[in-house]
């Protein structure tokens, strides 16, 4: 049982690059969404993908762009790296209902210099 | 005042008490209640989930309450151990007018079970 896989695991990145973290589920969800983690801020939803082909706003989207490229696939692209975007970022995915639990992934840990 | 609470935000005890960790919400309109485990370094693992119409769910030495009229779910945890030192976190999941839904983490209770 693979569940929630995100690639890389660790990532440097210089300021105004861009690169995409990817996440891939194999749990037939529908709901995917992207976190981030810091110190004292805790995790803040950056967007999320309802179904294939929606994806939604969450509370810190700006810098951020995503991708839900089918059922199983929800990337996150930053397209112009800054070092407030040094983060641990976590994906996560649920099933159909809003009752379904959601289930993370190992994390994505961005360092932007 | 944030949606989701945890207090305290770090807890030490000695192996083999019983503890109880607490997470406070706003809005009684949920959907659901779920608890995390996070060790350091890693993702954050799902303990329990306890729907609205439930009020507690059980497993192993882990016991989740929900308390929608106080707004308030706690884990218990049964004669800890140094394994179950980690952060927990809750997550509060309810509807929005529009349909759709929304979740809000607390920041977690930082747990240290000494030997």
């Amino acid at each position: 049982n693979a569940g929630v896989t995100q690639t890389p695991k660790f990532q440097v990145l210089k300021t105004g690059q861009s690169m995409t973290l990817q996440c891939a589920q194999d749990m037939n969800h529908n709901s995917m969404y992207w976190y981030r983690q810091d110190p004292g801020m805790g995790l803040r939803l950056i967007y999320y993908s309802a179904s294939e082909g929606t994806t939604d706003k969450g509370e810190v989207p700006n810098g951020y762009n995503v991708s839900r490229l089918n059922k199983r696939e929800f990337s996150l692209r930053l397209e112009s790296a800054a070092p407030s975007q040094t983060s641990v970022y976590f994906c996560a995915s649920s099933g159909r209902t809003f009752n379904s639990p959601l289930h993370f992934g190992n994390g994505t840990r961005l360092t932007v210099t | 005042k944030q949606e989701v609470t945890q207090i305290p935000a770090a807890l030490s005890v000695p192996e083999g008490e019983n503890l109880v960790l607490n997470c406070s919400f706003t809005d009684s309109a949920i959907y659901n209640l779920q608890w995390f485990r996070q060790d350091p370094g890693k993702g954050l693992t799902s303990l329990l989930l306890i729907q609205s119409s439930q009020r507690e769910q059980t497993s192993g030495r882990l016991n989740a309450s929900l308390d929608k009229s106080s707004g308030r779910s706690t884990l218990y945890i049964a004669a800890s151990q140094p394994g179950d030192s980690a952060t927990y976190l809750c997550l509060r999941r309810r509807a929005t007018q529009g349909g759709s839904e929304k979740l809000v983490f607390g920041k977690g209770t930082k747990l240290t079970v000494n030997p």
